[in-house]
Formats: C-alpha cells, structure tokens, sequence
C-alpha cells in the first residue's frame, strides 16, 4: 500500500530562520511527487511536480528536493505570510489508469515576526 | 481562467438528509478527483471520474456514497441519509487530459456539517 509521512508535524520559526520539511514515501512505482499549501479554511494550493530522483524546484523562498525514498521542502529566510500548512502527496504507476493522490498529514508551518 | 469550482461552500444538513456537492472543474479540464478531509487527517481520496465514466472509485464508502461527471454540467458528490461521521471538508481537483504526470488543482471546498 502507498504511504506518505511528513514530518514534523508542526513548526514553528523565527522570520528569517530556514529549515526543511519532510515528506517520506513508499510507493509501487513513482509517477510523480506533488507539494501543496493549503491555509486555513481554503483547498490545497499546487506548488510543485518532481518526477525523478534528483530532480529540484524552486519558486521564490522554497526549493523542493526529491530521492527515491523522500523528499524535502526547504524553505529560505521565511516569512510570516509563508505560514500555512504544507501537504506532501504521491501518485503511483498504475495499470488501471486511476490518477489518485495519496497525502500526508502534513506539516503546518507558523513563521513568527 | 477560472479555477475549479465548488458549491455550496458550506453545507448544514440533519441525520438522514440527503447532501449534495457539486464541482465544476478547471476550463479545458475532462478529469475530476474528489477528496475527503476530515479533522486532523490527511486528504484521501474518494474517487476520479471522467466525463460519463467512474474510473475509480476505490476510496467511496460501499454505501450511501456516489458521484457522476454528466456530459453536460457539473460533476456531483452526493451522499445519502447522512450520518455525524460524514461530517468533513469534500474537496474537488481537476486535471487536464493526461501527460506525464497531471497536476491535479483543488477548490476551495464544501465543509458539510452534520447535526
């Protein structure tokens, strides 16, 4: 069965304090590996796509990573407005055709000023 | 370019009630995936449609619980006699005919509340 675990469960930083969230996985074959915000009340925010191991990303404060095993989402010199709660989802290779994302629980990030 | 979208945006409905949800995807969009968020977990998901078609449907409980994706309009979550346990955010996410990997772009959601 495909699993995602992210960790930690939550964060807390300085603005301007960088860190790493991690998401770890187990999946029969990866066909690709998503990150997502999501704020309170609202639905999940698209972030980035990783297909292969080595491969990275980057939009502004965040850059994400991938291995075969997990991968991570660094965030640079963050700031309030960054604080959200950050999902890490897979989707597998499958013969059927189905396309599902399985999530993590994901990390809530709080960025204090 | 509008997004996906949801409605009702919240939803209050008693023990046994029948609820509905309805998604419109993303223009140009032909796949719809519905999630389920309970408090303090993750999302999982329900089931993915295509227009006409369940392609999968692993995730929907075996009871009460169906979806369509007509040819014309919405797509439609609908639950039936609903019970406090279904209470949740239902998420909608739509996807573009397939590629490497489709990105899938949520809604903003229907938070069902059952009394």
């Amino acid at each position: 069965e495909d699993q995602v675990t992210q960790s930690p469960e939550a964060l807390r930083l300085q603005e301007g304090e960088s860190s790493s969230l991690n998401c770890s996985y187990t999946v029969s074959g990866l066909r690709g590996l998503f990150w997502y915000r999501q704020d309170p009340g609202k639905g999940p925010e698209f972030l980035f796509t990783l297909y292969s191991a080595g491969e990275e990303k980057e939009k502004e404060r965040l850059k994400a990573t991938l291995t075969k095993k997990e991968s991570f989402l660094h965030i640079t010199a963050p700031k309030p407005e960054d604080s959200a709660t950050y999902l890490c989802a897979v989707q597998a290779l499958t013969q059927g055709g189905s396309e599902k994302l399985v999530f993590g629980k994901g990390t809530k990030l709080t960025v204090n000023p | 370019n509008a997004g996906v979208m949801q409605n009702p945006r919240h939803l209050v409905r008693r023990r046994g009630q029948e609820a509905r949800l309805r998604c419109s995807p993303m223009k140009g969009h032909s796949h719809v995936y519905w999630y389920r968020q309970l408090p303090e977990e993750g999302l999982k998901f329900m089931v993915y449609l295509q227009k006409e078609n369940i392609i999968d449907e692993s995730g929907m409980p075996k009871e009460r619980f169906s979806a369509e994706f007509p040819k014309e309009g919405p797509s439609i979550l609908r639950i039936q006699q609903v019970v406090r346990g279904d209470s949740a955010a239902y998420f909608c996410a739509s996807s573009p005919d397939r590629g490497k990997s489709e990105t899938q772009y949520f809604g903003p959601g229907t938070r069902l509340l059952v009394l």
